[in-house]
């Protein structure tokens, strides 16, 4: 079955160090996306692609990057700018348009900053 | 401005009963779409229903529909018979503009259902 898989489910990090969460689709979807989700601000977007090679700042890209080297991979990496990285990450994909169903989402990534 | 407006931060419910879960939103755009996403406390993210700005009727899907009022910039969410598995977040979004369609949430309202 098409889907997205977003790995590890639960991570640990350092303070100072930086980490990479995965994200993979198969679904063909063009566009991917990665939000950060903290309690009480539902979901603010931190980095987007619409085609490979291709991405763009979302409202809350400092201390973040991504690359798209394939259709089918969004990872993120959290550097060590980031001052308060201790979130619920969610990727998500679509096809440009997006259709009636909007994105598709990963089961998400929980980081904690020890 | 916010975007997408979700006053509710939590509702109850009792089984069987209807609940309306409110969203309004801001846009100058002429051509935008509205999404509900319920989120359950495992995390994913699930699509709910969908209205687009120039959709004549309501949208339906099953238990859920959604009382589109264009005037007044809102999108509530109605959740017929509620059922003990519909206790979860719910977020309201807008899908804004042509060429990048970029989709902002509200800040989500959680419910919780009442045996």
């Amino acid at each position: 079955d098409g889907g997205i898989t977003q790995s590890p489910k639960y991570l640990f990090r350092k303070e100072g160090q930086n980490v990479t969460l995965s994200c993979e689709q198969n679904l063909n979807h063009d566009a991917m996306y990665w939000y950060r989700q903290d309690p009480g601000q539902g979901l603010r977007l931190i980095y987007y692609s619409q085609i490979v090679n291709d991405f763009q700042k979302g409202d809350i890209a400092e201390g973040y990057s991504v690359s798209r080297e394939k259709k089918e991979s969004f990872p993120l990496t959290v550097t060590s700018a980031q001052k308060n990285p201790t979130a619920f990450y969610l990727c998500a994909s679509s096809m440009v348009g997006q259709g009636v169903k909007g994105y598709t989402f990963g089961s998400g990534t929980r980081l904690t900053v020890v | 401005a916010q975007k997408i407006t979700q006053t509710q931060p939590g509702m109850f419910v009792q089984e069987k009963e209807a609940v309306t879960l409110d969203c309004t939103y801001d846009t100058s755009d002429p051509s935008y779409g509205l999404f509900w996403y319920k989120q359950p406390s495992s995390g994913e993210m699930i699509f709910l229903i969908y209205q687009g700005s120039y959709d004549q009727q309501n949208a339906t899907e099953g238990r859920y529909s959604l009382n589109f009022q264009k005037a007044r910039k809102s999108a509530n969410l109605v959740i017929s018979a509620s059922q003990l598995g519909d206790s979860a977040m719910y977020f309201c979004a807008m899908r804004e503009g042509a060429i990048y369609q970029k989709v902002t949430f509200g800040i989500g309202t959680k419910l919780q259902v009442i045996p």
